[in-house]
Parts: C-alpha cells; sequence; structure tokens
C-alpha cells in the first residue's frame, strides 16, 4: 500500500552524539510533514511539523530539514538523552486541507550509555 | 487540557464478532482520524471525520465503518472480526484538519482469537 519510506530501521547512537533519522517520501504533492515518536504501549507523540514552503525548522534539541528537490525528510536531534528511545515515524499530507497521514515504516532509536 | 482519550484500552474478541471502539477528542478539534498499526503493515489510514463527515477513506473493506458525532466524538466499527484484525488501532484529533498538529491517544489493543 502507500507508504513513506526509511533508510534506517535502526539507529544506535551513544548518549550525548546527536542523531539523524532520514525518510523518503512518494508525494511530490504533499505540502505537510510531521515527524512522531512512539513509545512502547503510546501512541504516537507529536515532535515537529514542516510545511512544503520551508526547507528548515527548528525546536527544542530537534531540527527537521526537508529537501523537495528528491523527496527527502531528516530529523536531527540534537544531544540525545536515553529518554529518546523510541520509534520515529515520518509521515506527509496525503489530501491538501484533511488530515489523512501516509506513515513511514518507522526507524528505531536506541541510545546507549 | 485532557488529551485524545480512546476506550477500552484493551479488547479481546472472538472471529465472527462486531467491535465499536470510541474516541474523544481533545476538547475544540473537530478532526478526527483512525489508524491502524500492525507490526507488519505500520500505520495504515483508515478514516477521517470532520464536522461529522467522513472526508477521506482508507484502502480497508467494507467491515470497518466509523462515525462521529455533533460534538466530535468518533467511533469505528468493525464487524465480522478476522484474526488479521488483530493491531493497534490510533485515534487522532486536530482542530481544522489538514496541515495543522495531529495528536494521538494511547490506542486500543484489539486482540481478535
Amino acid at each position: 500500500g502507500e507508504s513513506v519510506g526509511l533508510h534506517l530501521p535502526t539507529l544506535s547512537v551513544q548518549e550525548g552524539d546527536n542523531s539523524i533519522i532520514n525518510c523518503a517520501y512518494s508525494n511530490s504533492a504533499s505540502d505537510y510533514f510531521i515527524w512522531y515518536k512512539q513509545e512502547s504501549g503510546k501512541g504516537p507523540q507529536f515532535i515537529i511539523d514542516i510545511r512544503s514552503n520551508m526547507d528548515k525548522r527548528q525546536g527544542q534539541r530537534v531540527t527537521v530539514l526537508l529537501n523537495k528537490t528528491v523527496k527527502h525528510l531528516s530529523l536531527q536531534i540534537a544531544a540525545t538523552q536515553p529518554g529518546d528511545s523510541a520509534v520515529y515515524f515520518c509521515a506527509e499530507n496525503a489530501v491538501r486541507n484533511t488530515d489523512k497521514l501516509i506513515f513511514g515504516t518507522g526507524t528505531r532509536l536506541q541510545v546507549f550509555p | 487540557k485532557a488529551g485524545v482519550t480512546q476506550t477500552p484500552r484493551y479488547l479481546i474478541k472472538t472471529r465472527g464478532q462486531q467491535v465499536t471502539l470510541s474516541c474523544s477528542p481533545i476538547s475544540g478539534h473537530r478532526s478526527v482520524s483512525w489508524y491502524q498499526q500492525t507490526p507488519g503493515q505500520g500505520l495504515q489510514f483508515l478514516f477521517e471525520y470532520f464536522s461529522e463527515t467522513q472526508r477521506n477513506k482508507g484502502n480497508f473493506p467494507g467491515r470497518f465503518s466509523g462515525r462521529q458525532f455533533s460534538n466530535s466524538r468518533s467511533e469505528m466499527n468493525v464487524s465480522t472480526l478476522e484474526l488479521g484484525d488483530s493491531a493497534l488501532y490510533l485515534c487522532a484529533s486536530s482542530s481544522s484538519g489538514g496541515g495543522t498538529e495531529a495528536f494521538f491517544g494511547q490506542g486500543t489493543r484489539l486482540t481478535v482469537v
């Protein structure tokens, strides 16, 4: 079915290092993108979003980069902490002005001391 | 402000039965979307409701249906349950739908035996 792909299913980083999670999206017409974090037993938690008229957006310790030319998203987490360990999903807004999201397969981030 | 509330959290049903899941969105949110999450298929869009109208529907059989009430609360129903319907069903709400932050509930874990 429809899906947004991820290059790295599992990413292991040392505490304090920066993490980069990548995502390739499928629809060049998508105009809104979201990164979610999902911890075991919980629903996805909103991290940061970006619209297609932007290339970069920063939040607290997180930055999302959007490259529309190659349909690529990335999530950068600065100074990764043990609490960042989770599965991260990118999602694209499949139909404008609606909430239909197409999710990537997810990347598991493991933070070790 | 309370988050998205889904009930029940866990459910065990027998093949052939039907089930109804409930979702109460964040107060003031008018858009409610439903997703199915399984290890094999990831997060798959089921449908989206906005102001009591179904605005989008995913690629699921007609056994999956939903509705939204005037208070924005939503229910989804699965009839004639199959083993493959075992999944985490997630509900998300947003204020207006489309290009705005969508917040997820904890999900309902459905097991079909």
